[in-house]
């Protein structure tokens, strides 16, 4: 099973809504991504977690705020977004092994709407 | 610089026809990892097939192959009998070393013609 799920599918919050996205996997990998993609675009980095501990933050506004409650789960806080934040948002997952990394799943997204 | 270069940005193709996808990709690392990925109209990422830079033999799955040349850092997909369901914009990407960070082209828009 190669599944990454994702809730919910589509989100429209205003600029003074507190929202989360939320992320599961049941493949047992221990590295979860979170990405942000612009129509026509490649996704773009945003988070990952390593056995539940954030290990990148490409320099991410602070409105948007991760969280890994277990192995399992992936969430994304947002809080008092921009318009220019309206995107496509991944998550994925992978195994983690020493010394090799390994080929990213990904769910179907959300699509987020802010007014 | 870590770099994926995809030089089509749109290409099109008769349906059971065969067409070729180039990319070309940048890195001082020796040890890497290389995919292509399909995002249909829905949208959800579909990883089509991977490839390790230490491999020197060309992956293969049913019909997408890649065509990979280490030392001009080409890896190149070939889509064999194109279906319908093959239109999508598919992305070259890879990970360096062990970084975990996935790279990606800007993608290339395929459009399979009946």
């Amino acid at each position: 099973d190669t599944e990454v799920t994702q809730t919910p599918k589509h989100l429209v919050m205003g600029m003074t809504n507190k929202k989360s996205l939320k992320c599961e996997q049941h493949m047992g990998h221990r590295a979860m991504y979170w990405y942000k993609q612009k129509a026509k675009k490649p996704p773009e980095l945003m988070f990952v977690y390593s056995y539940e501990k954030l290990s990148i933050n490409e320099s991410v506004p602070s409105r948007f705020s991760p969280e890994c409650p277990n192995s399992s789960l992936l969430n994304l806080h947002l809080h008092a977004l921009q318009p220019e934040d309206s995107a496509l948002y991944l998550c994925a997952s992978s195994q983690v092994l020493t010394g090799r990394t390994y080929e990213q799943y990904f769910g179907p997204g959300t699509r987020l709407t802010v007014t | 610089a870590q770099t994926v270069t995809q030089s089509q940005p749109e290409m099109s193709v008769q349906e059971a026809e065969t067409v070729t996808l180039s990319c070309t990709y940048d890195t001082s690392e020796s040890n890497y990892y290389l995919f292509w990925y399909k995002q249909p109209p829905s949208r959800q990422m579909i990883l089509v097939i991977r490839q390790e830079a230490y491999k020197q033999q060309n992956a293969t799955e049913n019909r997408f192959s890649v065509n990979f040349q280490k030392a001009a850092k080409s890896f190149s997909l070939k889509i064999s009998d194109s279906q319908l369901g093959d239109t999508a914009m598919y992305f070259c990407a890879f990970i360096p070393g062990n970084t975990g960070k996935l790279i990606f082209g800007q993608g290339t828009t395929l459009q399979v013609k009946p």
